[in-house]
C-alpha cells in the first residue's frame, strides 16, 4: 500500500492569506487527489492532480481559489489562496494505487 | 452519478457486542466497495474492502458483505473493543477510479 505524507500537519492562518500544503508519496501513482473534509463531514473531492497538466476541478471548486501542482508522480501541492474562515477544514491528499485508494493524514488548517 | 447512502449516522455498542453499517449506492457500473476508519485527527484508513464478484470477505473481526442485486454492503465488526470507536465511511467506485464515499458512521464502543 502506498504511505503518504503531507506537510504541515496543522495550521493557523489569519484571512486574506494563502497556504501551500505538500503531499509526497512513496512510489509512483498516476492517480493524486486532494479532498477537503470540513468538521464532521464526509469527504468533498476538490481535484485530480494531474501530472504534467491542469487539474481537473470539481463543481464548485476553481484554480483561482486552490491552485495545485503536480511536478512529478510522487509529489503534489494545494494552495488555498485569500483564505476566509469557511476555508477552515481538513485537507486530504489521496492516491489510487492499483484500484485501492489510500490517503494521507490531513492538513487541519483553521483561518480566523 | 453515484450515490452512497450510509446508515446509522451514529451507533453505539457495549464492548463484546457486535456492530454492523449499512451502505447502498445507485450506479450498477460501481465494482469497488472499501472502507474506511477514521479516528480522530487521523487521515481515513482503509480497512477492508470488497469487489463486486465477492459475496463477502473476513479479515479478522471485520467482515464486509455485498448484495449487487439489491446494490447494497454492509461492515460487520464483532467482538467490539473500545479501540474500534471511530468514524467508518463507505465508498463505491467505478472501473474509471471514480470514488463516492457515504456520510460516515461514528462508532462508540462503551467499555
Amino acid at each position: 500500500s502506498a504511505v503518504i505524507s503531507q506537510k504541515p500537519s496543522r495550521d493557523i492562518c489569519q484571512r486574506g492569506t494563502s497556504l501551500t500544503i505538500q503531499c509526497q508519496v512513496d512510489s509512483q501513482v498516476t492517480m493524486m487527489f486532494w479532498y477537503r473534509q470540513q468538521p464532521g463531514q464526509s469527504l468533498t473531492l476538490i481535484a485530480t492532480a494531474n501530472q504534467g497538466s491542469e487539474a481537473t476541478y470539481e463543481s464548485g471548486f476553481v484554480i483561482d481559489k486552490f491552485p495545485i501542482s503536480r511536478p512529478n508522480l510522487t509529489f503534489s501541492t494545494l494552495t488555498v489562496s485569500n483564505m476566509s474562515p469557511e476555508d477552515s477544514s481538513i485537507y486530504l491528499c489521496s492516491v489510487v494505487d492499483s484500484y485501492e485508494q489510500y490517503f494521507g493524514p490531513g492538513t487541519r488548517l483553521t483561518v480566523t | 452519478g453515484e450515490n452512497v447512502e450510509q446508515h446509522p449516522s451514529t451507533l453505539s455498542v457495549q464492548e463484546g457486542d457486535s456492530a454492523v453499517i449499512k451502505c447502498t449506492y445507485s450506479d450498477s457500473a460501481s465494482n469497488y466497495f472499501p472502507w474506511y476508519k477514521q479516528e480522530l485527527g487521523k487521515g481515513p484508513q482503509l480497512i477492508i474492502d470488497i469487489r463486486s464478484n465477492v459475496g463477502e470477505k473476513k479479515d479478522q473481526r471485520i467482515a464486509v458483505t455485498l448484495n449487487k442485486t439489491a446494490k447494497h454492503f454492509s461492515l460487520h465488526i464483532t467482538e467490539t473493543q473500545p479501540e474500534d470507536s471511530a468514524v467508518y465511511f463507505c465508498a463505491a467506485s467505478n472501473p474509471g477510479n471514480q470514488f463516492y464515499f457515504g456520510t460516515g458512521t461514528s462508532l462508540t464502543v462503551i467499555p
